[in-house]
């Protein structure tokens, strides 16, 4: 069974203060990992997608990705009161299925 | 608009009722997704399909639910004898391969719908 398990917080932290995600996948034979941002009662928006190890930076917000460690993370810059909001990591594993797999999400309260 | 466009968007039923549920992707994406999200999980997928070709079934997806894609364009999902336990918010998404990608490298960016809320009684 391929899992993503994500801590499901709350994390709070201070307006203006970086806020970190992390999520661990289960399988080494992964493709292609996705964040999305969920407020509550609306649909997943994609945030980041992510497909190499390293970096990769859009405005705010850094993607990081750990394929040896089995890791991807999310850190959001500058934190807002509007960046609130569960936030969602989703694996596409490398098995010619097309279907996404997401974690339970980890809820972000920024404080202002 | 030209997203996810998905219909109703809450649903009321008595448990033993059908319920039937559309989505209309966006436009040219030949990929369409549906997914179950129940209350503090993420999204649980149920079945894809490419073009009006259904080609992934989770073992979610009893034998009370059934989907559709007539023409490849919009989907619905039926669920039959709703139970207490379908009670969830179900979520469509589209998806096309990115320009100038082969199949073996395409990036397959989901984008979802605005989801039907299911309320079984």
């Amino acid at each position: 069974q391929k899992e993503v398990e994500q801590n499901s917080g709350p994390l709070s932290v201070p307006e203006g203060a970086i806020a970190s995600l992390n999520c661990t996948y289960s399988d080494r034979v992964s493709q292609s990992f996705f964040w999305y941002r969920q407020y509550s009662g609306k649909s997943p928006e994609l945030i980041m997608s992510i497909y190499s190890n390293g970096d990769k930076e859009d405005g705010r917000f850094t993607a990081q990705l750990n394929k040896a460690s089995q890791y991807v993370s999310l850190l959001i810059r500058d934190s807002q009161p509007s960046d609130s909001a569960t936030y969602l990591c989703a694996v596409r594993w490398d098995t010619g299925r097309r279907a996404l797999t997401f974690g339970s999400g980890t809820r972000l309260q920024v404080q202002p | 608009d030209t997203g996810v466009s998905q219909d109703p968007r809450h649903k009321i039923t008595k448990r033993g009722q059908n319920v039937t549920f559309r989505c209309d992707p966006i436009s040219e994406h030949n990929r369409l997704y549906w997914y179950r999200q129940t209350l503090g999980q993420g999204p649980e997928f149920l079945t894809y399909f490419q073009n009006e070709a259904q080609l992934e079934k989770s073992r979610l997806l009893s034998d009370r639910f059934s989907a559709e894609r007539p023409k490849g364009s919009f989907s619905t999902l039926e669920i039959q004898r709703t139970e207490q336990g379908d009670s969830a918010m179900y979520l469509c998404a589209s998806s096309s391969l990115e320009p100038g990608q082969g199949t073996t490298t395409a990036k397959n960016i989901q984008y979802f719908g605005a989801g039907t809320r299911l309320s079984v009684l």
